[in-house]
């Protein structure tokens, strides 16, 4: 079982539409998640984090975190044409020597 | 720096020689990780440094990899006799454990071995 499971996609949502994108850890006890967002031939680059069971807002953008159920999601409201990218999740595991773990990530494709 | 630096931003190479990789974290920032991102395909972790402690080299994929970090600053990724398959984007990425371990990226080398 990989540590960070994400569908690869690609995910095709009409522009304005919800994105929903999931992905599922297996190690309990992790403790911060992180939505990166990777445009083709650019770096990653952190969307959101989050810590606590619950729901995190920024702007169009919700993170969305349950714990029991191992799962974390990103929303994306009003989709538009440049959020098409590929999001990578990211998980760890709490203290200082805990590395970073990442998915394999889900392309986006908005739609005009 | 304003941010993670990686030099050179391009290399292309003959098979069987030897590269040097180069990244410059973000001041202060104790963790540092190294990963390989072929074409089409998703980030391949390679090597994590934590401060002083000793680094997790789990995800080298031979012994022709290796990663050196001195202190908490400058870490150089060598690739030894390269191999076609070596042909990716290396991407250094650093972060700092009060900050959650939010992972900050450098633009990354892309690496072409003909």
């Amino acid at each position: 079982q990989k540590e960070v499971e994400q569908n690869s996609g690609p995910l095709s949502v009409p522009e304005g539409a919800i994105a929903s994108l999931n992905c599922t850890y297996s190690d309990r006890v992790s403790q911060s998640f992180f939505w990166y967002r990777q445009y083709s031939g650019k770096s990653p680059e952190l969307i959101m984090s989050i810590y606590s069971n619950g729901d995190k807002e920024d702007g169009r953008f919700t993170a969305q975190l349950n714990k029991a159920s191992q799962y974390v999601s990103l929303l994306i409201r009003d989709s538009q044409p440049s959020d098409s990218a590929t999001y990578l999740c990211a998980v760890k595991a709490p203290g200082g020597y805990q590395k970073v773990t990442f998915g394999t990530g889900t392309k986006l494709q908005v739609i005009p | 720096g304003a941010g993670v630096s990686q030099s050179p931003s391009n290399k292309v190479t003959e098979k069987g020689k030897d590269v040097e990789l180069r990244c410059d974290p973000i001041s202060g920032h104790t963790a540092l990780y190294w990963y390989r991102q072929r074409l089409g395909q998703g980030l391949e972790f390679l090597i994590y440094f934590q401060g002083n402690s000793a680094p997790d080299k789990s995800g080298l994929p031979s012994d022709r990899f290796s990663a050196e970090r001195t202190g908490e600053s400058v870490s150089t990724l060598t690739i030894q006799r390269t191999q076609q398959e070596d042909s990716a984007v290396y991407l250094c990425a650093s972060s700092l454990e009060a900050q959650g371990g939010t992972q900050y990226f450098g633009p990354g080398t892309r690496l072409l071995v003909l």
